[in-house]
């Protein structure tokens, strides 16, 4: 069964580092997506991605922040300069049509 | 703004007890409506969903839910626990009007199983 692939599991930064999360969605889908989950809270949007641009953003999804899809497969949330509060687990997930999303096993990020 | 509502922070059952995990979510339409699960180490996997027509949809791992538009709840339900099924349980909520929209999930809640 087809799945979304992230890497790595788990990242270690130090604060205003940049780090790049990568994930490699199902390969017919055409919607991307990340979330993250800071510890003990819910499941939050960040960005969602379509047609080579950014369709809707949250807030949280600042000028720190910036997604790519850099060839045919990967697609990557860069964080530019990490703060403490950036600790958590990233989600990627991907959908074919926009409905049905399913997501990566996500990136654990800490930082320090 | 969309919100979802999982009342419950932690439950404990028997292996072989039934199980129902509370939704409830507030959205002006009718929502495309989810449930994940979320075992340790691993990702959001997608129990069942809800778009339309019968309102009691069946899902994987012997799950199911049924949507009550008058309460405003998607329940979850099984009959019957294994102590596979101990894991985080999230809802949640899409509107999908144009296919980017994102998905509006609960705060989970955590299922325990004991023998």
């Amino acid at each position: 069964e087809p799945e979304v692939t992230q890497t790595p599991s788990h990242q270690v930064t130090q604060m205003g580092q940049e780090v790049i999360l990568r994930c490699v969605p199902i390969s017919n889908h055409l919607y991307f997506y990340w979330y993250r989950q800071i510890l003990g809270q819910k499941v939050e949007f960040l960005v969602s991605f379509y047609n080579n641009e950014i369709s809707e953003k949250s807030e949280i999804f600042d000028d720190q922040f910036s997604v790519e899809r850099p060839d045919g497969s990967n697609f990557t949330l860069k964080i530019r300069s990490t703060k403490l509060e950036d600790s958590a687990m990233y989600f990627c997930a991907s959908s074919e049509q926009g409905d049905i999303q399913y997501f990566g096993a996500g990136t654990r990020l800490s930082v320090l | 703004a969309q919100s979802v509502t999982q009342p419950d922070i932690h439950i404990t059952v028997s292996e072989g007890a039934s199980l129902e995990l509370r939704c409830n979510y507030s959205y002006g339409a009718t929502p495309y409506l989810f449930w994940y699960v979320q075992s340790p180490g691993q990702g959001l996997q997608l129990l069942l969903k809800y778009f339309s027509g019968d309102t009691l949809v069946q899902g994987i791992k012997g799950f199911e839910a049924e949507f009550k538009r008058s309460q405003s709840s998607f329940n979850l339900r099984k009959p019957s626990v294994h102590w596979s099924d101990a894991a985080e349980y999230f809802c949640a909520v899409g509107p999908f009007l144009s296919g980017n929209t994102p998905l509006v999930f609960g705060k989970g809640t955590r299922l325990s199983v004991i023998a």
